[in-house]
């Protein structure tokens, strides 16, 4: 059974500096591509990251953009989100997702989440 | 990045009804764009991939198609399950997703 836990979420003030984490299991971590998306309270979803099967492409929203860094650790089937220089609008829950590929296609798996509130 | 306009944002229908959903890329995405159900308090869930390729234990009344970057999301016959948000993703560049359509209850 494939399974996804985020944890790292919580409240922060602006300016500061958060990692998130993915504990994935259930499937051969190191052939799937991991996503971020996020979706603040009442809105749609925004794509935040994105990092190929062996962290050899990368890539990030615009909003985000310089001040996340997303990367894995296959050895500990692990995806991480460096998240620095936090505003309020990136108060939001962060979902962890499998890709179905290798690269970046669509997403197949989705995480219950991990809430992240940027707030002084 | 690759925009992808959606519409309509909400859209009331009856169960039985057909409805389309449309979301339009800002520049060529191949076939590259996926649909995703959202129903209330819950994770997204895959329904078409590749415009047109149902996900395994999507219903058939779901069903995808394109036209040069236009890519519409048909619901044959509405359940009272898929009252529910719909959102595109284009993997051509960069993923992003449209903005959403609610879909509910008339």
């Amino acid at each position: 059974e494939v399974q996804l836990v985020e944890s790292g979420g919580t409240l922060v003030q602006p300016g500061r500096s958060l990692r998130l984490s993915c504990a994935a299991s259930g499937f051969n971590f190191e052939d799937a591509a991991m996503h971020w998306v996020r979706q603040a309270p009442g809105k749609g979803l925004e794509y935040v990251a994105g990092i190929s099967w062996n962290s050899g492409s990368m890539g990030y929203a615009d909003s985000v953009e310089g001040r996340f860094t997303i990367s894995r650790d296959n050895a500990r089937n692990s995806v991480y989100l460096q998240m620095d220089s936090l505003r309020t609008e990136d108060t939001a829950l962060y979902y962890c997702a499998k890709d179905e590929g290798a690269v970046a296609g669509f997403i197949d798996f989705w995480g219950q989440g991990t809430l992240v509130t940027v707030s002084s | 990045d690759i925009q992808m306009t959606q519409s309509p944002p909400s859209l009331s229908a009856s169960v039985g009804d057909r409805v389309t959903i449309t979301c339009r890329a800002s520049q060529s995405v191949a076939n590259l764009v996926h649909w995703y159900q959202q129903r209330p308090g819950k994770v997204p869930q895959l329904l078409i991939f590749a415009t047109s390729t149902l996900q395994r234990g999507v219903p058939s009344r779901f069903s995808g198609s394109a036209s040069g970057t236009d890519f519409t999301l048909t619901i044959s016959s509405l359940q009272a399950e898929d009252f529910a948000t719909y959102y595109c993703q284009q993997s051509y560049g960069t993923p992003t997703f449209g903005q959403g359509t609610k879909l509910e209850i008339k």
